[in-house]
């Protein structure tokens, strides 16, 4: 039972443009939503997060949207950059456990 | 401050085999998780250490078990290796489990099972 989905597996954005991917839960019961930045051979790090009590948290190019009612979450990038090119996982908790979506393999194209 | 290491880097084994894999979390980071990647599936949560205590477990067969030692190094094993069990695995540290943590991911353990 996936609690967490990505549902594009793939994007492709120029460079210079906005590059949105979206991610979407089924517990209420999460009050606390990360998303990560995964490269080849390397684990997953660290992004951007946000509380429940939030519904928009910016880091640079980097702003996270959360939509409670619509249990949807949203990383949005820009400008998007070619270095920006890899696999992005959305993860939720409720303090007890994380859920992690599938991911979304993002290319930026120069 | 050296982050989460996991070794070894790469693995081959083949069916029926029994392997281990070890995690040394970021220095003071308590809470020790793992996860297995696998293509289209995502991160699927196996387990949890936290005091050399498991406190949660993943919907993963018995083949897979763990634990952590006093000085919060983890290790995961698997018996009886599957060709099914071929997987990035990874470890995560955190300084202790609860809400609004970060998890710290190593750079995972290729395991190829043949």
């Amino acid at each position: 039972d996936q609690q967490v989905k990505q549902n594009s597996p793939s994007l492709s954005v120029q460079e210079g443009r906005i590059s949105i991917l979206n991610c979407d839960y089924t517990n209420s019961m999460f009050d606390y939503f990360l998303w990560y930045k995964k490269y080849p051979a390397e684990g997953p790090t660290f992004l951007i997060s946000i509380s429940s009590i939030k519904d928009k948290n910016e880091d640079g190019r980097f702003t996270v949207f959360l939509n409670k009612s619509a249990k949807h979450l949203s990383l949005h990038i820009v400008p998007s950059q070619p270095g920006d090119s890899a696999v992005y996982f959305c993860a939720a908790s409720t303090g007890n456990q994380f859920y992690f979506g599938t991911g979304t393999s993002l290319t930026v194209i120069p | 401050k050296a982050g989460v290491t996991q070794t070894p880097r790469y693995l081959i084994k083949t069916r029926g085999q029994q392997v281990t894999l070890s995690c040394s979390p970021i220095s003071g980071h308590r809470s020790v998780s793992w996860y297995q990647q696998t293509p289209g599936q995502g991160l699927q949560f196996l387990f949890e250490y936290f005091s050399e205590t498991q406190r949660n477990k993943g919907n993963f067969p018995g083949r897979f078990s763990g634990r952590q030692f006093s000085n919060s190094r983890s290790e995961m094993n698997v018996s009886t290796l599957e060709l099914g069990d071929s997987a990035l695995y990874l470890c995560a540290s955190s300084l202790a489990p609860g809400q609004g943590v970060k998890l710290f991911f190593g750079s995972g353990t290729q395991l190829s099972v043949l």
